[in-house]
């Protein structure tokens, strides 16, 4: 079964810092790794996915940063907004690559 | 997302009821889950379901148990509520062919249900 280490586990960034979030994982890397983001009082929701045959995929201010060798990859969010402030989960597929597993979660707090 | 809803949002109940956390989507997916969420745990798979004919159990499956209606309805029971049970419960849903054209299934979750067990 996949295992996936997150941390940290809280974050405080200043407006316009980088908030990094790294992850870890056991087993052989599948189709894709994705991020959520989730705002309180709702559902978790797709942020950035990337797939293992790429070391970096950007979309906007949100980078992920894979490194297959070491089975590790990162978000990193350029330029932190208060508006980021969320929880934000790592995931990785397991076995039929639909079931997902996630880590533990980052709360992100990006102060003005 | 409002295409999956969850019914109730917020539920308190005693230890020993039966109870039944309900999830209906309007997004024509066919594979469902069941998630809950507890502070430091992140997301722990509870059981899942590829198609009306198949559910599978996740990483914590006991106490709990699932019925899959009709491929727009997910339902979680609780057979005997305990305090243990106390956490956030989230419902999602997902596409196989969207690996087939984008490369990635993405998961979509509905509002929670957030439960106490007295």
């Amino acid at each position: 079964q996949q295992q996936v280490k997150q941390s940290p586990q809280s974050l405080i960034v200043q407006k316009g810092g980088i908030s990094i979030i790294n992850c870890a994982y056991e087993n052989t890397a599948f189709d894709y790794f994705p991020w959520y983001q989730q705002f309180p009082g709702k559902g978790p929701a797709l942020l950035i996915a990337i797939r293992p045959d790429v070391s970096e995929k950007k979309e906007g201010r949100f980078t992920i940063s894979f490194n297959k060798s070491a089975k590790q990859f990162s978000l990193h969010i350029m330029d932190s907004q208060p508006g980021d402030s969320a929880t934000y989960f790592c995931a990785a597929p397991d076995g039929t690559a639909s079931k997902l597993t996630f880590g533990t979660g980052t709360r992100l707090q990006v102060t003005l | 997302d409002a295409d999956v809803t969850q019914t109730p949002r917020n539920r308190i109940t005693k230890t020993g009821k039966r109870i039944m956390l309900e999830c209906s989507q309007t997004k024509g997916h066919d594979r469902m889950y069941w998630y809950r969420q507890d502070p430091g745990l992140g997301l722990q798979l509870i059981y899942y379901s590829f198609d009306v004919k198949d559910i599978n159990k996740g990483e914590i499956s006991d106490g709990y148990s699932v019925s899959r209606q009709a491929q727009a309805k997910f339902s979680l029971s609780l057979e005997s509520a305990i305090p243990n049970q106390t956490a956030l419960y989230f419902c999602a849903t997902s596409d196989r062919r969207d690996r087939l054209l984008t490369g990635l299934e993405t998961q979509y979750f509905g509002p929670g249900t957030r439960l106490l067990v007295l």
